[in-house]
């Protein structure tokens, strides 16, 4: 089955470092790829998204990602995190060769920001 | 904005009990989705649904079931609560071609 991975569960960071959150994808097939952000008792926001173009996209709140297709990967990255970046990110996948329009969601990464 | 709105935040149902979520999207999107989320597993996708009347099984079917009446709504039931079915519940909708979704805010479900 084809699976995405986020390997770091947590992600303890001070304020004002830089961070990067990894995802990586199990499949070489085409695919479209997303960030979502959790923010406590919410549901969840879309941060970013790769569909064609640029290897290198940015979203919302000065977060930025680059799709590696020799290495199936999509990470997260940010140059300087605040308190309210806090949150739960996940990286999600759509795998073009399925017939239905789901996305495969990774197991998230929790961000923690401290002063 | 669009909107996906889940009617509770929090619910709290005894074992054995009925119990029924429901989900409004104002996009007139045909494709929806019932995902919960648990710590450590993320999100698994436990129906969805491509236009009304239309349900397929997702990853995790077994002890729900799914209504879509009308293209706005979509209902995940419970038919006999039990105690691992305590989660958080999460719809969302099909934005637009580019397939991303729009979630609802989610409800938390505790079955004691």
């Amino acid at each position: 089955a084809q699976s995405v991975t986020q390997l770091d569960s947590q992600v303890p960071v001070f304020e004002e470092a830089p961070v990067e959150l990894r995802c990586n994808y199990s499949s070489s097939v085409s695919v479209y790829l997303f960030w979502y952000v959790q923010y406590p008792n919410q549901g969840l926001q879309l941060l970013l998204k790769y569909l064609s173009g640029s290897t290198l996209v940015k979203g919302i709140n000065g977060f930025e990602a680059e799709f590696n297709k020799s290495q199936t990967s999509f990470h997260l990255r940010k140059p300087s995190v605040h308190i309210s970046d806090t949150a739960e990110y996940f990286c999600a996948v759509r795998f073009m060769n399925t017939g239905f329009q789901k996305l495969v969601f990774g197991t998230g990464t929790r961000l923690l920001v401290s002063p | 904005d669009v909107k996906v709105t889940q009617s509770s935040r929090y619910l709290v149902k005894r074992t054995g009990e009925k119990v029924f979520l429901e989900c409004v999207q104002d996009m007139d999107h045909e494709n929806m989705f019932w995902y919960r989320q648990d710590p450590g597993l993320g999100l698994r996708l436990i129906y969805f649904s491509y236009d009304v009347k239309m349900k397929e099984k997702g990853d995790i079917p077994e002890g729900y079931s799914v209504s879509r009446e009308k293209k706005e709504r979509f209902s995940l039931i419970l038919e006999s609560a039990s105690t691992n079915q305590t989660s958080m519940y999460l719809c969302a909708s099909r934005t637009g071609q580019d397939y991303g979704y729009t979630f609802g805010s989610g409800t938390r479900l505790t079955v004691v």
